[in-house]
């Protein structure tokens, strides 16, 4: 099993629809999440932090759910400009392990 | 503006050459960069995780001959790849991120490698 799975996509929606990726882990000590965002030929940029409480950046929304060890990320009224892979990036500093998701493939349509 | 730097973004080499890639934290000290390579329409793949200070880690399957990792100092983490062959050819990035809990990953901008 791996330590980190995503949904395996590709998600090909809509303007406008909203649309939800998972990612699960395996490590319980893991302390720190992260979605990231890659567009096609450049690096991952860091789209936003996951806490426990859940947060909330715009149309942007994270979860973390630690008794079910994922975290997910939703996207609401999506563009044409949300279309990239989208990574989870899971960490646990104590060990210095890192690890990340094979990223999601989103296609948003007109 | 970008906090960690990456050198060069794209390097065309001969086969059989070796080629350095740098990778610096601008603002803050990484005691750990991690090296990532990535195929067209792959997945990004850990290769090696470097520690300042002592050898890096590497992940199964990659060549630790091959890929020389040294991390010499908390902001600069250097991966070169010796006696490059066409396969090398390849998008390789780096990133570090700083030592307290909560602290992401950093992202370089990637090194397009070509090897002819």
């Amino acid at each position: 099993r791996k330590e980190v799975e995503q949904d395996p996509g590709p998600f090909n929606v809509p303007e406008g629809a909203t649309v939800a990726f998972n990612c699960t882990y395996s490590n319980s000590a893991s302390q720190s999440f992260f979605w990231y965002r890659q567009d096609c030929r450049k690096e991952p940029k860091l789209l936003m932090s996951v806490y426990s409480s859940g947060n909330e950046d715009g149309r942007f929304t994270a979860q973390l759910n630690r008794a079910s060890q994922y975290i997910s990320l939703l996207i609401r009224d999506s563009k044409l400009s949300d279309s990239a892979t989208y990574l989870c990036v899971v960490i646990c500093y104590n060990n210095n392990d890192m690890r990340f998701g094979a990223g999601t493939r989103l296609t948003v349509k007109p | 503006g970008a906090v960690v730097s990456q050198h060069p973004s794209r390097v065309i080499c001969k086969s059989g050459t070796s080629v350095k890639i740098e990778c610096r934290s601008l603002d803050f000290q990484a005691t750990t960069m991690f090296w990532y390579r990535q195929f067209p329409k792959q997945s990004l793949m850990l290769m090696a995780t470097s520690n300042e200070g002592s050898k890096a880690t590497y992940e199964q399957g990659v060549e630790k001959d091959k890929f020389l990792i040294n991390h010499a100092s908390l902001t600069l983490s250097t991966l070169t790849v010796t006696s490059a062959h066409p396969e090398d050819s390849s998008f390789y990035i780096c990133s570090a991120r700083g030592g307290t809990v909560g602290s992401p990953l950093h992202f370089g901008n990637g090194t397009r490698l070509t090897v002819t």
